[in-house]
């Protein structure tokens, strides 16, 4: 199993561009979820999903879209990116009965 | 609101040292609480993890200490090594929280020396 796979690994952007962050897991896990990830902040939620085609805002939704049309995929869209955005993104996966969660190598992003 | 406080902010110990790692709660409906070990570059992995029920669990070298009256858990690592080093984080989260709900502590850097 490849477990939680995120690319793309680093992404530079400018203020106002989007993009998609992609996420994938291979264990056929239930929930699926985004953080960020900024210093002595510890990890923050942005949206989660409990299975395909329903998803949830979590800590800090603003300026991000999630959808969840395949139980294996959950992408992470910025419509208009911003220099706050600019932080470490997680992607995460659990199993639906179960508490421990999978953990994504995680993206880089820098908004300029 | 930060339901998960975590101290200290950083932590240098010499090799065989014991560090020890705060967290406090303030949600009482948490059930869980598991400790994430992250090296740079990498995503957090989970370390070990104790339910209210249990005052203390082991796993290898690590530790988790549980006082539920207090609302507080410590992770501690014995006889610790170089490779420990790594950004630990606390967590909470309960069947309540529902979905992938884990709340975060702000992490601890630490620092083993040879």
């Amino acid at each position: 199993n490849a477990g939680v796979t995120q690319t793309p690994k680093f992404q530079v952007l400018k203020t106002g561009q989007s993009m998609t962050l992609q996420c994938a897991q291979d264990m056929n896990h239930e929930y699926m979820s985004w953080y960020r990830q900024d210093p002595g902040m510890g990890l923050r939620l942005i949206h989660y999903s409990v299975g395909a085609g329903i998803t949830d805002q979590g800590e800090v939704p603003n300026g991000y879209n999630v959808s969840r049309s395949t139980t294996e995929d959950f992408p992470l869209r910025l419509l208009s990116a911003a220099p706050s955005q600019t932080s470490v993104y997680f992607c995460a996966s659990r199993r639906q009965t179960a508490y421990e969660q999978y953990f994504g190598p995680g993206t880089r992003l820098t908004v300029t | 609101q930060q339901q998960v406080k975590q101290s200290p902010q950083s932590l240098i110990v010499q090799k065989g040292g014991i560090p020890i790692i705060n967290c406090a709660y303030e949600n009482t409906a948490f059930d869980y609480f598991p400790w994430y070990q992250q090296f740079p570059g990498k995503g957090p992995a989970l370390l070990i993890a104790i339910r209210p029920d249990v005052s203390e669990k082991k796993e290898g070298r690590f530790t988790i200490s549980f006082n539920k009256s207090a609302k507080q858990f410590s992770l501690h690592i014995m006889d610790s090594q170089p490779g420990d080093s790594a950004t630990y984080f606390c967590a909470a989260s309960g069947a309540e929280t529902s979905g992938s709900r884990l709340t975060f502590g702000e992490g601890t850097q630490l620092t083993v020396n040879p």
